[in-house]
């Protein structure tokens, strides 16, 4: 019953570092989907999935890549860390890109750069 | 530009009275509005939605409402309980659009 689940939940990095937010999900939807989250805003839309092979840029995809070779993971990776990519990210999943499907969120890494 | 608002960054609320959550849009496209919940150091759950071709839609205590020509929504919590206190987003998409838009959320206390 995991759901979707995301590791780590904490990290610091230095500026220009990199590293790779983890994402899996047990529940065989199609569609994943990573967001951001800054104080006092809304989720922000990185990049989304549709399926195993096919990702897509969404709201705010700059200094963020993404890879989908699996139904079931869908890695964020930083290239090169910058104090504006602190935040707390979160991943989510959906079983179809309908409107009316609600999304299934993981628990979030807070994420800070330093 | 917000497309999807909540102006009331805070709200508080005595146990077993209404709470009320707004919400205001400015895409006249979008077809569907969901709300969800969040507690602190977890993700947001989904919590109710309502489809632009209704107007009121009602799970339990919680009863959502729809004003398309005010591009308006509400969320009622009645009665409110200690557990309700969480943060609320709205969020809204589009027919054809794979992506939904969430508003910055809405802190609700309850207060025993």
């Amino acid at each position: 019953n995991a759901g979707v689940t995301q590791t780590p939940k904490f990290r610091i990095l230095k500026i220009g570092q990199s590293m790779t937010l983890q994402c899996t999900q047990d529940m065989n939807h199609n569609y994943m989907y990573w967001y951001r989250q800054d104080p006092g805003m809304g989720l922000k839309l990185i990049y989304y999935s549709v399926g195993a092979g096919i990702t897509d840029k969404g709201e705010v995809p700059n200094g963020y890549n993404v890879s989908r070779s699996t139904t079931e993971d869908f890695p964020l990776r930083l290239e090169l860390a910058a104090p504006s990519q602190t935040s707390v990210y979160f991943c989510a999943s959906s079983r179809t890109g309908d409107s009316n499907q609600p999304q299934h969120f993981g628990d979030g890494t807070r994420l800070s750069i330093l | 530009d917000q497309q999807v608002k909540q102006n009331s960054p805070s709200l508080s609320v005595q146990e077993g009275r209404i709470s009320i959550l707004n919400c205001d849009y400015t895409n006249s496209m979008f077809d569907y509005f969901l709300w969800y919940k969040k507690y602190p150091a977890e993700g947001p759950t989904f919590l109710i939605s309502i489809s632009s071709i209704k107007d009121k839609n009602e799970d339990g205590r919680f009863t959502v409402f729809l004003n398309k020509s005010a591009k308006h929504l509400s969320l009622h919590i009645v009665p409110s309980q200690p557990g309700d206190s969480a943060v609320y987003f709205c969020a809204a998409s589009e027919v054809s659009y794979d992506k939904v838009i969430f508003g910055p959320g809405t802190s609700l206390s309850v207060i025993p």
